[in-house]
């Protein structure tokens, strides 16, 4: 089955540094996405990973692992617009699939003062 | 950047009315666009792949009779919620790629649309 896990809920403080982690079993896969979501709005885009390794901009890092089914997403130089929703996802090309999004739950990031 | 836009942002309807989302890709060309809800506190929900030119191909559990897509052009899909009732009631975000676009692997969202049903 398709299953994406990461954690529910992270706590921060601004100026740190804080990674976010998923883990993914899916039929097919075609790239990893990160984006941002703050409440009431539509995702953003973040961080695509194909291929193994880190992925570097700016202030946001994302790291692949395929053969662990892993990802990280690594937040530095926290500041409080941060505070938001970062959702996982995974793209599917599984036969039949056309390439469709499958989500994680979504991680809810509180930056404190 | 490619842009996707939703109209209305947001509806509020009686239950048992039906409403009518549309969904643009406004600068691209989108083959295939999809349909998502989102729940409060919950990550999006895949309901629907929309192909143009032809049938929805939805994911399990989610209503094709109630949930009617349609994908007449490259820039136009639409999703009407039929009969509705307040369970109903969710943020929607549809999304389109932008295949052979120097991000042919980016997924770009529309704005969502918030509907309430009474």
């Amino acid at each position: 089955g398709q299953n994406i896990d990461q954690p529910t809920e992270m706590t921060a403080t601004e100026g740190a540094i804080v990674q976010i982690n998923c883990t993914y079993q899916t039929s097919g896969f075609n790239g990893l996405f990160w984006y941002q979501q703050h409440a009431g709005e539509a995702p953003t885009f973040l961080s695509y990973n194909v291929l193994d390794g880190l992925e570097e901009k700016g202030r946001f890092s994302s790291f692949l692992s395929r053969s662990k089914g892993y990802s990280y997403l690594l937040l530095k130089e926290l500041q409080m617009k941060d505070s938001a929703s970062y959702l996982c996802a995974v793209r599917d090309n599984a036969a039949g699939n056309t390439g469709k999004l499958i989500f994680g739950q979504g991680t809810t990031l509180q930056v404190k003062p | 950047g490619a842009v996707v836009s939703q109209h209305p942002s947001r509806v509020i309807c009686k239950s048992g009315t039906s409403v009518k989302i549309e969904c643009r890709s406004l600068d691209f060309q989108a083959t295939t666009m999809f349909w998502y809800r989102q729940f409060p506190k919950q990550s999006l929900m895949l309901m629907a792949t929309s192909n143009e030119g032809s049938k929805a191909t939805y994911e399990q559990g989610v209503e094709k009779d109630k949930f009617l897509i349609n994908h007449a052009s490259l820039t136009l899909s639409t999703l009407t919620v039929t009969s509705a009732h307040p369970e109903d009631s969710s943020f929607y975000i549809c999304s389109a790629n932008q295949w052979g676009g120097p991000s042919s692997y980016e997924q770009y969202f529309g704005p969502g649309t918030r509907l309430t049903v009474t």
